[in-house]
């Protein structure tokens, strides 16, 4: 069984608009989380990661974590082109700092 | 440029053949890794290395195996590759493991088994 659970499997949000990616640990041993975005033909690039409570913003990005509900997003605010990518959300293993991927969101921005 | 290198882009072979493949990191960590990418894009962790010690290996067949040379070098050797086996390889480099740090990925190399 997965250790963690994204969603949508893939999302469509006009240039400009707000995107917003979600993601669930079913494991509570997972108390960091990372947004890793993939573009085509590329290896994972880390946007940020989250430990605490509450938002943390970089940017355009914007991430939430709710531990009680292990219950992470990602929130992208005037979402360009270049932002058309696979996001994932991963979970850290503390002792090996090892990444449990979700199984990813396609997110398309139209022009 | 400081980066993770790995080689070959893409390597196409048949069932049974062996394979290797190579990773290297001009970042100065202490920890790598090897990932699998299926073709439904979800990725798994194989192995992970801290100063050319194995130090997870998460239920991979025993047809792989990884070698260190260094803590700048991580390579993959499969023994005789099975269709299952087709999938894009990623290796990523970290500082040492327990502190949560930022992983780096390669470009990865697709492996196709025909």
């Amino acid at each position: 069984q997965q250790k963690v659970q994204q969603s949508p499997e893939s999302l469509s949000v006009p240039e400009g608009g707000m995107a917003s990616l979600n993601c669930t640990s079913s494991d509570r041993n997972f108390q960091y989380f990372w947004w890793y975005r993939q573009h085509s033909g590329e290896g994972p690039k880390a946007l940020m990661s989250i430990f605490s409570d509450g938002d943390k913003k970089e940017g355009r990005f914007t991430a939430h974590l709710n531990k009680a509900s292990l219950h992470v997003s990602l929130h992208i605010r005037d979402s360009q082109p270049s932002d058309s990518a696979l996001y994932f959300c991963a979970a850290v293993m503390s002792n090996y700092n090892v990444l449990y991927f979700g199984s990813g969101t396609k997110l398309t921005v139209e022009p | 440029e400081t980066a993770v290198f790995q080689t070959p882009n893409y390597h196409v072979t048949q069932v049974g053949n062996e394979v290797s493949f190579n990773c290297k990191q001009t970042l100065g960590h202490d920890t790598m890794y090897w990932y699998k990418q299926d073709s439904k894009k979800l990725l798994k962790i194989m192995f992970s290395y801290n100063n050319k010690q194995l130090i997870v290996n998460e239920t991979v067949p025993r047809r792989f195996s990884p070698q260190s040379s260094d803590k700048a070098h991580l390579n993959l050797r499969i023994k005789s590759v099975e269709p299952e086996d087709s999938a894009v390889y990623l290796c990523a480099s970290s500082y040492r493991p327990g502190n949560y740090a930022e992983q780096f990925f390669g470009p990865g190399t697709r492996l196709t088994v025909l």
